[in-house]
């Protein structure tokens, strides 16, 4: 079974510090997703990406987070500085979207822990 | 108003029972829906779509209605691995952005 594929799965690190989280899309999916869950939010839209290109990063707070999308096969999300309210975990989730009716897979998720 | 909404639960049923789950949307142009499953610390995965029709996959019947914008989920014969958060999806037509529920929390006991 084809999966979206997410790396690290988890990270601990120290406030202050640079993240990047990495996420392989299903081949041949055309939008990329990025989502943080909490207790307190449940599942948030961080952004998401069309064809690689950017559609939407509203959800995401932008003086810190960045996200791309270098090739088909690679999307990235970038916190900097990273903050302790940023702990969560992000999933990326891909799909095709042509008609609307197709729904997203999720990775497995990066487990982000900022101290 | 939230663009969907959910009954958080939790639901506490005895295995074997019949469970219903409702979750309402706002935006009436919304064009697909679905429901997931998410395991505690896991990613959430796909349970079913929901067609205009109607549709049922074993014990799992999803149905939609559009006039009451609703959608849900029925499970029967509940069984102890059902235990889990289900979330439904509205995505809204046109620019297929979809939207997520918080969840509703299960719990299937012995």
């Amino acid at each position: 079974d084809a999966r979206v594929t997410q790396t690290p799965r988890h990270k601990v690190t120290e406030m202050g510090q640079e993240v990047t989280m990495r996420c392989q899309p299903i081949l041949g999916h055309n939008t990329v997703f990025w989502y943080r869950q909490t207790m307190m939010q449940g599942l948030e839209l961080l952004a998401y990406f069309r064809n690689r290109a950017p559609l939407d990063d509203s959800g995401m707070p932008k003086d810190r987070f960045s996200a791309e999308m270098p090739d088909a096969t690679l999307a990235t999300l970038k916190i900097q500085p990273s903050e302790p309210r940023d702990s969560a975990v992000y999933f990326c989730a891909s799909g095709f979207y042509g008609g609307g009716d197709q729904p997203q897979h999720f990775g497995d998720g990066t487990r982000l822990s900022i101290l | 108003r939230k663009e969907v909404e959910q009954d958080p639960g939790p639901f506490n049923v005895p295995e074997g029972a019949t469970v219903a789950f409702n979750c309402t949307y706002s935006n009436s142009a919304s064009q697909s829906f679905f429901w997931y499953r998410q395991d505690c610390r896991k990613e959430p995965k796909l349970l079913m779509s929901v067609y205009s029709s109607g549709n049922e996959d074993g014990r799992f019947t999803a149905q939609l209605n559009r006039a009451s914008q609703y959608i849900s989920l029925l499970i029967r014969d509940s069984k102890l691995s059902d235990s889990a958060t289900y979330l439904c999806v509205v995505v809204s037509g046109g620019s297929y952005i979809p939207t997520f529920g918080r969840g509703t929390s299960l719990i299937v006991h012995p």
